[in-house]
């Protein structure tokens, strides 16, 4: 089935510093991707997302970058800070219709200060 | 606004046991759904809903049941829990999506379920 995975499971970086959060993907008909934000105890929060028309999306000291032909998502963190400090998941969405979201299993970032 | 309330926040149950998790959105969400999450895991869909009245099966659906009577509400059902199905479940409700551009399902925090 349709799978989505990420490079790195933990991630340390030192406060101040960009953080780069990577996913791979294996669906060709994948149209929509998000990255969330889970803190300990929470429900994903929604970060920042990217149709696949696009190939980079900028939010708030965020970046997502999408590369179709390698089925590669990128999340770019400006100016790392203690709060960024969570595990970080990308997910696609299928058509745009209402089936669920395909999960990565997740990259734990942690911040150094 | 409170946005996807999940009720209880814990809970453990014997092995056999029957209980209900209840999800509730006041986004007048037309989509939700319920997910499971296991240490080292991503989300794994169990069952979602397309609209009052209408259920699926997701990636996982064994085990559990759902109902969708009311538009705001999504239940998901054990009937006769087992330790497997010990983890921590999360409702989801996404509004309808724009045909050109996505729509990011929001969630609530979490049940998190033993199964002893």
């Amino acid at each position: 089935g349709e799978s989505v995975g990420l490079h790195l499971p933990t991630l340390s970086v030192q406060e101040g510093d960009n953080s780069i959060i990577n996913c791979a993907y294996s669906n060709s008909a994948s149209d929509y991707f998000i990255w969330y934000k889970q803190e300990s105890g929470k429900g994903p929060q929604f970060i920042i997302d990217i149709r696949s028309n696009m190939d980079k999306r900028q939010g708030q000291r965020v970046t997502v970058l999408l590369n179709k032909t390698v089925k590669h998502l990128s999340l770019q963190i400006a100016a790392t800070q203690p709060g960024d400090s969570a595990v970080y998941f990308c997910a696609f969405d299928s058509g745009g219709g209402a089936d669920g979201l395909t999960f990565g299993k997740g990259t734990h970032l942690i911040i150094q200060p | 606004n409170a946005g996807v309330t999940q009720t209880p926040k814990f809970r453990v149950l014997k092995t056999g046991q029957s209980m209900t998790l209840l999800c509730a959105q006041d986004m007048n969400h037309e989509y939700m759904y319920w997910y499971r999450q296991d240490p080292g895991m991503g989300l794994r869909l169990i069952h979602y809903s397309v609209g009052e009245g209408t259920t699926a099966k997701g990636e996982v659906p064994d085990g559990y049941n759902v109902s969708r009577l009311k538009k705001q509400n999504f239940l998901l059902g054990l009937e006769s829990a087992a330790p497997s199905q010990t983890s921590v479940y999360f409702c989801a409700s996404k509004g309808l999506t724009h045909p050109k551009r996505g729509e990011p399902q929001h969630f609530g925090d979490g049940t998190r379920l033993s199964i002893l």
